[in-house]
């Protein structure tokens, strides 16, 4: 069954560090994949999102992301991390034909000053 | 303006009763979701609808069942309540229901069952 994993549940990073999160899917061929951010007590907001093609995304406030699949996976990453980046990020999977959208476990990220 | 709403913003439920979550969308979309986010689980899908139909229902329970009386409605009811059924339920959108499109979600319904 297709499923996604990231790794690390909680990541702490400096203002202005670089940031990157781990995820890691399975399935069968190429899938849709996303990246989704979720702000304090608010609903999920869309990243970036890949279709096949270019293997580097590039989305929202300076997140990119990397499709890799000989490594089955789909980092995220940022060169310069802000105190509004504290959040917690969700990787998700969409199969081709598909409707559900699965998610992974989601990382935190914690910004210090 | 959120263009999803949801209602209410929290609940607090008895074990055996039943509720009803509300949500409307304002995006002109077709196609609306049911996720739960729960402690225990990360956010888990839970039923899809297109242009007011049944899609897929990935929810082993009856006790839970949609509900769309207008197109922009997709409404949750949750009968005989379990302390279990505690989460957060985040209703969505997407123009079309296609597997490529970007999903849109509601700032949740955060339930606690006593």
């Amino acid at each position: 069954a297709q499923s996604v994993t990231q790794p690390d549940a909680r990541v702490t990073v400096s203002e202005g560090a670089s940031l990157q999160l781990r995820c890691k899917y399975s399935y069968f061929g190429t899938p849709y994949l996303f990246w989704y951010v979720q702000y304090p007590r608010q609903g999920l907001q869309l990243l970036l999102k890949y279709y096949p093609g270019d293997p580097v995304v590039q989305g929202v406030n300076g997140f990119e992301a990397e499709f890799s699949k000989s490594n089955s996976s789909f980092h995220l990453r940022k060169a310069s991390v802000h105190w509004s980046d504290w959040a917690v990020y969700f990787c998700a999977v969409s199969l081709r034909g598909g409707r559900a959208l699965i998610f992974g476990t989601g990382t935190t990220v914690s910004v210090s000053p | 303006d959120p263009k999803i709403i949801q209602k209410p913003k929290y609940l607090v439920a008895v074990t055996g009763s039943e509720k009803i979550l509300i949500c409307e969308q304002y995006l002109g979309h077709n196609a609306m979701y049911w996720y739960r986010q729960s402690a225990k689980k990360p956010l888990e899908f839970m039923f899809s609808y297109s242009y007011q139909k049944l899609m897929d229902n990935q929810t082993a329970s009856s006790r839970f069942q949609p509900q769309s009386s207008k197109k922009n409605h997709l409404d949750l009811q949750i009968t005989a309540l379990k302390p279990d059924d505690s989460a957060t339920y985040f209703c969505a959108s997407s123009q079309d229901g296609l597997s490529n499109e970007r999903l849109f979600f509601g700032h949740g319904t955060k339930l606690s069952v006593l």
